[in-house]
């Protein structure tokens, strides 16, 4: 079975760019998350999603960010315009049931803001 | 106070050596708790859950004290392959990962 898809799985460029981040969760799962890695902060929770629907906004850094799920096989996280502070790894997970389940993580994508 | 906390390391420790991961968290009303697993440049991957009775899973066992609001994570036996690093993971409405506890076995 295929797992969580990322894409693209590195993106280099340049500050003020917009950038779009795609993941496409397990078949089945109703809950979807994105999360950012950094060597200071670690994994945070950015946003996540039940049944499609935005449930909780809150670690979204600010009105650059913002995330959209049209339909249960696939969400968008977008950086309009991005700056070098966005460089970070972006992860996609995904769950089902509730969200203290354990939760099956894309492979990523680096992001890099020159 | 960050809600999950972990001493970074590294723990720098021979094969077959037993090591042992702290992991506090400042929320009692925490309902579910992890140890996630992560390589170097991979994703998180659930490694165990833990229990109240405490779990074992081969060289792995996993303690929650909920009166001191601790989690441990003690791996026997270790192997190179264990080099990885260990997140905490605490459950309220939501996972909450700790930053992790680097681990490196060496030959």
């Amino acid at each position: 079975d295929a797992g969580v898809i990322q894409s693209p799985r590195h993106e280099v460029t340049e500050m003020g760019q917009e950038v779009t981040l795609r993941c496409k969760p397990i078949s089945g799962h109703d809950y979807l998350f994105w999360y950012r890695q950094t060597m200071m902060r670690g994994l945070e929770l950015l946003i996540y999603f039940n049944n499609n629907v935005p449930i909780d906004d809150s670690g979204m850094p600010e009105d650059r960010f913002s995330a959209k799920m049209p339909n249960a096989s696939f969400s968008t996280l977008k950086i309009q315009p991005s700056e070098p502070r966005d460089s970070a790894v972006y992860f996609c997970a995904s769950s089902s049931g509730t969200t203290h389940n354990e939760q099956f993580f894309g492979p990523g994508t680096r992001l890099t803001v020159l | 106070r960050k809600e999950v906390e972990q001493d970074p390391g590294p723990f720098n420790v021979p094969e077959g050596a037993t090591v042992a991961f702290n992991c506090t968290y400042s929320n009692s009303a925490s309902q579910s708790f992890f140890w996630y697993r992560q390589d170097c440049r991979k994703e998180p991957k659930l490694l165990m859950s833990v229990y109240s009775s405490g779990n074992e899973d081969g060289r792995f066992t996993a303690q929650l004290n909920r009166a001191s609001q601790y989690i441990s994570l003690l791996i026997r036996d270790s192997k190179l392959s264990d080099s990885a690093t260990y997140l905490c993971v605490v459950s309220y409405q939501k996972l909450v990962f700790g930053t992790g506890t680097r681990l490196l076995v060496s030959p």
